[in-house]
């Protein structure tokens, strides 16, 4: 039962530098979710899909692109990447409706972009 | 915009306390309020949540009073416990919209002393 994984769950990068963060459920969830966790300012939403092929932007999305060609998958890509996006990022999946609104997390990937 | 406000931002309680956690909300759309708990190094993990059409909710130790006509809603952790040492963030969400991601507060860091 492996649940929601995210990798790396570590990783180093340069300022410039394309990283993408991956994200993999075994659930069939229709709902994925990107967030970003700073101090001081909780948990804020990047992107979000309600299902394959479907995404939206959220909070905080500039720099970021998202995809979503398989229901389980939900890679994150930072396409040059900048200090301020030094940050642990968390993806989530739920199986939205029927009264159903749990989201589960991954472990997180901390990022760290010098 | 901080649609969520969380209070306060570290806690400290004695083995045996009450523990209280304060948020406030400003978005009159949001109809689901979790409380997520986070220990170092994992990613948050669904605690308890109430919808608006009841004033609280009950689940072991842990309860949650809800407010709506104030828009505010607590967590309290009776017999608080070292093991409940973590970080607490309150989050809303609507069904309104197809979006149906969390907003979280900013987080509380809880410490339980032995």
């Amino acid at each position: 039962d492996a649940g929601i994984t995210q990798s790396p769950r570590y990783k180093i990068t340069e300022t410039g530098r394309q990283v993408t963060l991956m994200c993999h459920q075994t659930w069939s969830h229709s709902y994925m979710f990107w967030y970003r966790q700073d101090l001081g300012h909780g948990l804020r939403l990047i992107y979000y899909s309600a299902a394959a092929d479907i995404t939206d932007k959220g909070e905080v999305p500039d720099g970021y692109v998202v995809s979503r060609s398989k229901t389980e998958n939900f890679p994150l890509t930072l396409e040059s990447a900048t200090r301020s996006q030094t940050s642990v990022y968390f993806c989530a999946s739920s199986d939205l409706g029927g009264g159903r609104e749990t989201q589960y997390f991954g472990p997180g990937t901390r990022l760290l972009v010098l | 915009q901080q649609q969520v406000k969380q209070s306060p931002q570290s806690l400290i309680v004695q083995k045996g306390g009450i523990s209280i956690i304060n948020c406030a909300y400003e978005n009159t759309a949001f109809d689901y309020f979790p409380w997520y708990q986070q220990f170092p190094g994992k990613g948050p993990a669904l605690l308890i949540a109430i919808r608006p059409d009841v004033s609280e909710k009950k689940e072991g130790r842990f309860t949650i009073s809800f407010n709506k006509s104030a828009k505010q809603f607590s967590l309290h952790i009776m017999d608080s416990q070292p093991g409940d040492s973590a970080t607490y963030f309150c989050a809303a969400s609507t069904s309104r919209t197809g979006r149906r991601a969390l907003t979280f507060g900013s987080g509380t860091r809880l410490q339980v002393q032995p």
